[in-house]
């Protein structure tokens, strides 16, 4: 079992509707949770990140976190363009690892 | 703050042929540090770990090696590459938040 599994989409989605992207992880006892935007060639960068159980938003980006269903998800709402990249869930399974999913790409249509 | 320096941005080797990804980082002192490489439409995948001078933590067998000679150096190895060895290497700093450098693309040919 993968540490951390993402759908590979391609998920393609229209210009101003809601992408929303999956994650589960298998460490029950992961505490921290991160969203990356990764555009081709180049370095992930950080989006989100989320502690606790519940939703956190941060403008067009909601991360939802449900840690008895070992799920994290995220919402990006009015989607642009520019969105388009693939998506890097990471999760922390102890102090020192990052365990990252294969990650999501999403296209958004003009 | 955190400054992560990585080189070269790309290179191409030949298989057989030896290997050294260079990584050093600015303003701090005593930082954890990674290396991740990513395969193509593949996640990033840890290769290394390091909490200090002289400590290496491998996640996986593979035909790289990894040392830290100074604190704020990190060096990727390689005696033989082979064509699995081509992706994107990346150093990571971490300091409660994640650091990434410009990354590596290695192509074996």
């Amino acid at each position: 079992q993968k540490e951390v599994e993402q759908n590979s989409g391609p998920l393609s989605v229209p210009e101003g509707a809601i992408a929303s992207l999956n994650c589960t992880y298998s460490d029950r006892g992961s505490q921290s949770f991160f969203w990356y935007r990764q555009y081709s060639g180049k370095s992930p960068e950080l989006i989100m990140f989320i502690y606790s159980n519940g939703d956190k938003e941060d403008g067009r980006f909601t991360a939802q976190l449900n840690k008895a269903s070992q799920y994290v998800s995220l919402l990006i709402r009015d989607s642009q363009p520019s969105d388009s990249a693939t998506y890097l869930c990471a999760v922390n399974p102890n102090d020192y690892k990052l365990s990252f999913g294969a990650g999501t790409t999403v296209t958004v249509r003009a | 703050s955190q400054t992560i320096h990585q080189w070269p941005a790309t290179l191409v080797q030949p298989v057989g042929s030896p290997l050294s990804l260079e990584c050093t980082v600015e303003g701090t002192s005593n930082p954890n540090l990674y290396w991740y490489r990513q395969a193509a439409g593949r996640g990033l995948q840890l290769l290394f770990y390091s909490v200090g001078i002289g400590q290496i933590s491998s996640e996986v067998p593979q035909n790289l090696s990894a040392s830290r000679p100074q604190d704020r150096q990190f060096i990727l190895s390689s005696k033989k590459l082979l064509l699995s060895d081509s992706g994107f290497y990346l150093c990571v700093l971490r300091e409660g938040v994640t650091f990434f450098g410009q990354g590596t693309r290695l192509t074996v040919v």
